[in-house]
């Protein structure tokens, strides 16, 4: 298994600001992503954060809006721009595990409340 | 998210057993997962089959049929702090369906 932090665990954040997320794990992982989670809804994956390129992106999500980082293995930081209040939600990043069977570990989780 | 059905809500009764039935139409995945997801908690790793046939991990089994694809994941003995969402994932698409949200009442 993998034991992954984020900072910052919440944050109230004012409109057309801009907010990091850093994501950080105690071992080097090949894949890792971030997802957000509304209350009550499901996940909803952002984009796969990739060592050494550009990122992933889902349908619905873009570079300019959610710009991403994997500078190594172990880290990884998601940017949400110029928030608005639809983007106050849960933000999590996950790995998946360094076996076959690719199990994910989730971080904790960034609670960000856009005013 | 993944094309995966599973009940969208259960509720059951402390002590007793539940079956949460997970039906998908997709092929070519390695592992089929259950994750559990707490109100306002990241979703946690709870099992996974690879191949067909029942895993069990004391009061949680998981059971699998490419055949028919279909899975369950069974709680027994359960108690209120099993009441949570209970997601099924194929490792082919990280998407996310919705899950079941599971009550459980004294």
């Amino acid at each position: 298994s993998a034991v992954i932090s984020q900072k910052p665990s919440r944050d109230i954040c004012q409109r057309g600001t801009s907010l990091t997320i850093q994501c950080q794990v105690d071992s080097q992982v090949t894949m890792m992503f971030w997802y957000r989670q509304q209350p009550g809804q499901s996940l909803t994956l952002i984009a796969t954060a990739n060592q050494g390129s550009e990122a992933t992106y889902e349908s619905g999500f873009v570079i300019d809006k959610f710009p991403i980082s994997r500078p190594n293995l172990t880290f990884s930081t998601l940017t949400v721009s110029n928030m608005s209040p639809e983007d106050s939600s849960i933000y999590l990043c996950s790995v998946a595990g360094t076996g076959t069977t690719y199990e994910q570990y989730f971080g904790p989780g960034t609670r960000l409340t856009v005013t | 998210g993944q094309n995966i059905d599973q009940p969208t809500e259960m509720t059951a009764t402390e002590g007793a057993i539940v079956q949460i039935n997970c039906t998908y139409q997709t092929s070519g995945f390695n592992g089929l997962f259950w994750y559990q997801q707490h109100a306002g908690e990241a979703p946690t790793f709870l099992s996974y089959n690879v191949l067909d046939g029942l895993e069990e991990k004391g009061r949680f089994s998981s059971f699998l049929s490419r055949s028919k694809g279909y899975s369950y994941l069974l709680l027994k003995e359960l108690q209120m702090k099993d009441s949570a969402s209970y997601l099924c994932h194929l490792n082919n698409d990280m998407r996310f369906g919705a899950g079941t949200r599971l009550t459980v009442k004294p």
